[in-house]
Order: structure tokens, then C-alpha cells, then sequence
């Protein structure tokens, strides 16, 4: 139980284009979602937190109109980048709490070229 | 300011030998700890936890010791397998790992056959 579905798994987008990575949760409603980055050979960096029907908490230093969040429903949240640029490079992934820990969207590869 | 420390990028052990990967925490308010495996473009995948409450979980071939004392935990993988080569990531969390994970940088294990 407490899948989390993630898409795309990889894009390439052109600088100054938007790019949307969906995540659904697929046995289980999700009032909440997580959203991580991860740079090479670094650590999971928590990015915002979303939350169904109001609005999404943004950690220190993530440009909110940059990264846009939208958790419209219990099953599904997004996350929006923006205008993307070459340092917006990174794996994004989505995660859920559950009891005694997280579970994991597969992960979205994005280049920006 | 790094609150989870995997200070070891990289470990490399021999098939069927002992795995032991480390972590400290600076936080004393975290009181639930976490263990994930990751695999080059996929999300992590949980492994094993512990509760500040214990010093040590046991889950068939993976161990997590807790020094609260030391703030350090540590995973042992007896015997290492091949399969076991990914990076693995230490997280911690107040209130029993439902609030945000903060995350080490991981460690890569390497199992050579």
C-alpha cells in the first residue's frame, strides 16, 4: 500500500520553458506531499511541503514562483518549475508520510538545455 | 548546518563480508531515525528504522544500531550481496518520522562479487 506514482520520469526542456511532474497516490489519499531535490552527490534537499486545498509551505531559499505547487486533490500534487534554467538541473521527487516513515515517487530526471 | 553527517561518500566491501555504514546527528530533538536505499534515477525505498527509544532494529540481513548518547547510528548488511550496491541515506525526524525527514548525503555501497 501507499504507492506514489510519479511522471515523467526523465524530460529535457529547453531554457525558459515550464515543466510539470505530476504525483498521484494510488491506494491512499494524500492530504499531504513532500518535495525533495537532489543534486549530484548531495543530500535530499526538502523543497516545499503541499497540502490539499491550501496553499504550499516553501522552505528557506525556494523561490515559490519559481517552483509551483499545486495539491488541488487527495490524490493528486504537482510541482510546476518555471521559466527553468541550466542550475534548475536536478532529480525531483515526491514523497508522502507514513506511519513510521516516507514513501517515495520514483523521481523525475529534468535538464534544462 | 548540517544536521545529518554520513561523512563516508563511498564504502566498497567484498561479497558475503560485513557492511557497515555510519551516521551522526546533531539535532537532539530528533527522535525517530531512518534508513533508505536508492538506485541511480528512482526514488528511495525504505529499508529499516529505529526509535530513539531502542538501540537496536533487526531486520533479516540488516541491523540499525542507535547511540543516543554518541547522537550516532550505524546499518550493518551481514552478508553483503551484490544487490545491495546503491546508495544508502540516513534520515532523521522529530515526532516519530511523520514530520520532514532531514537526510544525510549517503553513503555508495559497493558489493564486489
Amino acid at each position: 500500500g501507499a504507492v506514489v506514482s510519479q511522471h515523467p520520469s526523465r524530460v529535457i526542456c529547453k531554457s525558459g520553458t515550464s515543466v510539470k511532474i505530476e504525483c498521484r497516490s494510488l491506494d491512499f489519499q494524500a492530504t499531504t506531499m513532500f518535495w525533495y531535490r537532489q543534486f549530484p552527490k548531495q543530500s535530499l534537499m526538502l523543497m516545499a511541503t503541499s497540502n490539499e486545498g491550501s496553499k504550499a509551505t516553501y522552505e528557506q531559499g525556494v523561490e515559490k514562483d519559481k517552483f509551483l505547487i499545486n495539491h488541488a486533490s487527495l490524490t493528486l500534487s504537482t510541482l510546476t518549475v518555471t521559466s527553468a534554467h541550466p542550475e534548475d538541473s536536478s532529480f525531483y521527487i515526491c514523497s508522502h508520510p507514513v506511519r513510521y516513515g516516507y514513501t517515495f515517487g520514483s523521481g523525475t530526471r529534468l535538464t534544462v538545455v | 548546518d548540517q544536521q545529518v553527517k554520513q561523512n563516508s561518500p563511498s564504502l566498497s566491501v567484498q561479497e558475503g563480508r560485513i557492511s557497515i555504514l555510519n551516521c551522526d546527528y546533531t539535532n537532539s530533538m530528533f527522535d525517530y531515525f531512518l534508513w533508505y536505499k536508492k538506485y541511480p534515477a528512482e526514488g528511495p525505498t525504505f529499508l529499516i528504522s529505529i526509535s530513539s527509544i531502542k538501540d537496536k532494529n533487526e531486520d533479516g540481513r540488516f541491523t540499525v544500531f542507535l547511540n543516543k548518547s554518541a547522537k550516532h547510528l550505524s546499518l550493518h548488511i551481514v552478508p553483503s550481496q551484490p544487490g545491495d550496491s546503491a546508495v544508502y541515506f540516513c534520515a532523521a525526524s522529530p515526532q516519530g518520522g511523520s514530520e520532514k525527514l532531514v537526510f544525510g548525503k549517503g553513503t555508495k555501497l559497493t558489493v564486489n562479487p
